[in-house]
């Protein structure tokens, strides 16, 4: 069993829509919660940033961290087709800055 | 601001070949992570650097090695390439601190991919 999974999709939906993205863990440790977006022939982009549990906002861009369910979540609102691109969850132990990394979930928004 | 720098973008080599590669980190930034992302799956973790000492390594053979420099730019080098060691080869960059190197947000170069033949 990997330590993170995250359903590769692919996942499409229509401009406008809000989209909804998840991974699961079994490391109860991790400590440090992070969403990174990757564009084609480019580095993952770090979007959102979390410690522990509870729900962060950014723009259209909201991520949860529920540490009791093992399992965290990133909402995009009002998605446009420049938001296409591959989603990688990934998470990190108190005192370690290794990234553990869920496989990655293909988004593509229709215009 | 730069963000972190990769060279080369693309490399070709042939099997039991060696390759160096070579990143910058944003300027400031301390810490300097590899890590391997092969096609349809997410990055793999390979080492991690903090003040040019090796403060983590991933589950890679020995072939892998690197090292960081004063400057807090680092060289990812590996020996004796199999066809297996084809993917992009990330680094991160992040700020640490005396106290702590962990928590800091890590940010990605856009790699360099290696193809082997």
């Amino acid at each position: 069993q990997k330590e993170v999974e995250q359903d590769p999709g692919p996942l499409s939906v229509p401009e406008g829509a809000i989209v909804s993205l998840n991974c699961t863990y079994s490391n109860s440790a991790f400590q440090y919660f992070m969403w990174y977006r990757q564009y084609s022939r480019k580095g993952p982009e770090l979007l959102m940033y979390t410690y522990s549990s509870g729900n962060k906002e950014d723009g259209r861009f909201t991520a949860q961290v529920d540490k009791s369910s093992k399992y965290i979540s990133l909402f995009i609102r009002d998605s446009q087709p420049s938001d296409s691109a591959t989603y990688l969850c990934a998470m990190s132990l108190q005192g370690a800055q290794k990234l553990v990394f869920g496989q990655g979930t293909r988004l593509t928004i229709n215009p | 601001d730069a963000g972190v720098t990769q060279s080369p973008t693309h490399l070709i080599k042939t099997r039991g070949q060696q390759v160096t590669l070579r990143c910058s980190p944003i300027s400031g930034h301390k810490s300097v992570s590899w890590y391997q992302q092969v096609l349809g799956q997410g990055p793999q973790f390979i080492f991690q650097y903090y003040e040019k000492e090796e403060r983590g390594r991933g589950n890679f053979p020995d072939r892998f090695s690197a090292r960081q420099f004063p400057n807090y730019s680092s060289e990812l080098n590996v020996n004796a390439l199999l066809l297996g060691d084809s993917a992009l080869y990330l680094c991160a960059s992040s700020l640490g601190t005396t106290a702590t190197i962990s928590g800091q947000p890590q940010h990605f170069g856009d790699g360099t991919r290696l193809s082997i033949l």
